[in-house]
């Protein structure tokens, strides 16, 4: 298996525009998390879904941020409009389920300028 | 409320052993994670405690004591490839579901 896949790898953009990151699971897990780190919060937890269904999203920030997981190999975390606090390194990560190990993608990382 | 804490930075010696502490306050406690997760890289898996006491796994090996909200992290025979931020993680269940909670993370350096 590819393991967990993320894209894009690096993203740069202008203060309102909106982005989308993206996540494939590794086939076969249960459940998908999405966590931002920096260096001033550390790993933070957005949002978790299982078999496709958001379980936990008290992590999301704000409205601005939104996530999906329209069938079991894709997700998608957006942010709208972006701003310059949103930088940060956006990892996805997978498991058969929340009491398990999760394998992390090679993460997102974000600047808005 | 929930908090978990590790300390900020460690310095050991290459060849020493080395013990990362992590305490926790939580209800609903179900189990505690470790990750080592190395400068520009993502989280990886080190073990995960359910029940009291030690889990070794070769060089490393993690302990837990469920009625102390305590666990750590024992690493020995340090290489220098080690040197890394260590992350523990703790599992509760609240309103039927599990939920994640992260320390900041120890970050280890190692010394020839």
């Amino acid at each position: 298996d590819a393991g967990v896949i993320q894209s894009p790898r690096h993203e740069v953009t202008e203060m309102g525009q909106e982005v989308t990151l993206r996540c494939k699971p590794i086939s076969g897990h249960n459940s998908l998390f999405w966590y931002r780190q920096t260096m001033m919060r550390g790993l933070e937890l957005l949002i978790y879904f299982n078999n496709n269904v958001p379980i936990d999203d008290s992590g999301m920030p704000e409205d601005r941020f939104s996530a999906k997981m329209p069938n079991a190999s894709f997700s998608t975390l957006k942010i709208q409009p972006s701003e310059p606090r949103d930088s940060a390194v956006y990892f996805c990560a997978s498991s058969f389920g929340e009491v398990y190990e999760q394998y992390f993608g090679p993460g997102t990382r974000l600047t808005v300028t | 409320g929930q908090n978990i804490d590790q300390p900020t930075e460690m310095t050991a010696t290459e060849g020493a052993i080395v013990q990362i502490n992590c305490t926790y306050q939580t209800s609903g406690f179900n189990g505690l994670f470790w990750y080592q997760q190395h400068a520009g890289e993502a989280p990886t898996f080190l073990s995960y405690n359910v029940l009291d006491g030690l889990e070794e796994k070769g060089r490393f090996s993690s302990f837990l004591s469920r009625s102390k909200g305590y666990s750590y992290l024992l690493l020995k025979e340090l290489q220098m490839k080690d040197s890394a931020s260590y992350l523990c993680a703790v599992t509760r269940v609240k309103d039927s579901n599990y939920q994640l909670i992260w320390g900041a993370g120890t970050k280890l350096i190692i010394k020839p």
